[in-house]
């Protein structure tokens, strides 16, 4: 099966700096999901984007599926941004494999 | 549209007991998934509906789990002879999938399960 890693594990920041996370992924894929999971552990989709970028206010993400990875930007970090991000690959509507994650700290 | 409800939000059970959880999808929805997750991991995928068809149910992680969605509309995951091993947050999640009109997941909240 698909295999999905994220990096860095940990990313400590001050509030207002900028930061990227990588998901990289073993094969083609043609469903490819980002997600928030808050410090209450509700799951938000941010993007569903299996190529190309895509932009919803501070973040961003890109996907490039010839190389098989992903990358989500968050600019201007607020405290509200803390959790952990998630990348989620798979093939169309099959169940997705999730990565280990990310877990963001941001310190105001 | 109320989002993707989950029941019950936390369920404490003593092994060897069975266990029922529901999920209420988006109505529009015409896909439905269920997923697993235990600490410091991602979730994991276990099985998906498209309306009341079981499509996928080989990730289900032993005989003691089984899934319905008997009208498509709610679904049910069951896990008989409940042990420790499944203490886990168990997630729903609602997509629409009928390309070309395709979406991103809309999870619940999810029902937290402590096996004692």
């Amino acid at each position: 099966g698909i295999q999905v890693e994220q990096s860095p594990p940990d990313l400590i920041l001050q509030e207002g700096a900028n930061s990227t996370l990588r998901c990289n992924f073993s094969d083609s894929v043609n469903n490819l999901q980002w997600f928030h999971q808050n410090p209450w552990g509700q799951l938000i989709n941010l993007f569903y984007i299996p190529s190309g970028t895509k932009q919803n206010g501070r973040l961003s993400a890109t996907t490039v599926a010839t190389e098989r990875y992903s990358l989500l930007y968050i600019s201007s970090s607020q405290t509200t941004d803390s959790g952990v991000y998630f990348c989620a690959a798979g093939g169309g509507a099959d169940g997705l494999t999730f990565g280990k994650g990310t877990h963001l700290i941001i310190q105001p | 549209d109320t989002g993707v409800s989950q029941d019950p939000r936390h369920k404490i059970t003593k092994r060897g007991q069975n266990v029922t959880f529901r999920c209420d999808p988006i109505s529009e929805h015409n896909r439905l998934y269920w997923y697993r997750q235990t600490l410091g991991q991602g979730p994991e995928f276990l099985t998906y509906f498209q309306n009341e068809a079981q499509l996928e149910k080989s990730r289900l992680l032993s005989d003691r789990f089984s899934a319905e969605r008997p009208k498509g509309s709610f679904s049910t995951l069951e896990i008989q002879r409940t042990e420790q091993g499944d203490s886990a947050m168990y997630l729903c999640a609602s997509i629409t999938w009928s390309p070309p009109t395709r979406g991103g997941y809309t999870f619940g909240s999810g029902t937290r399960l402590t096996v004692v």
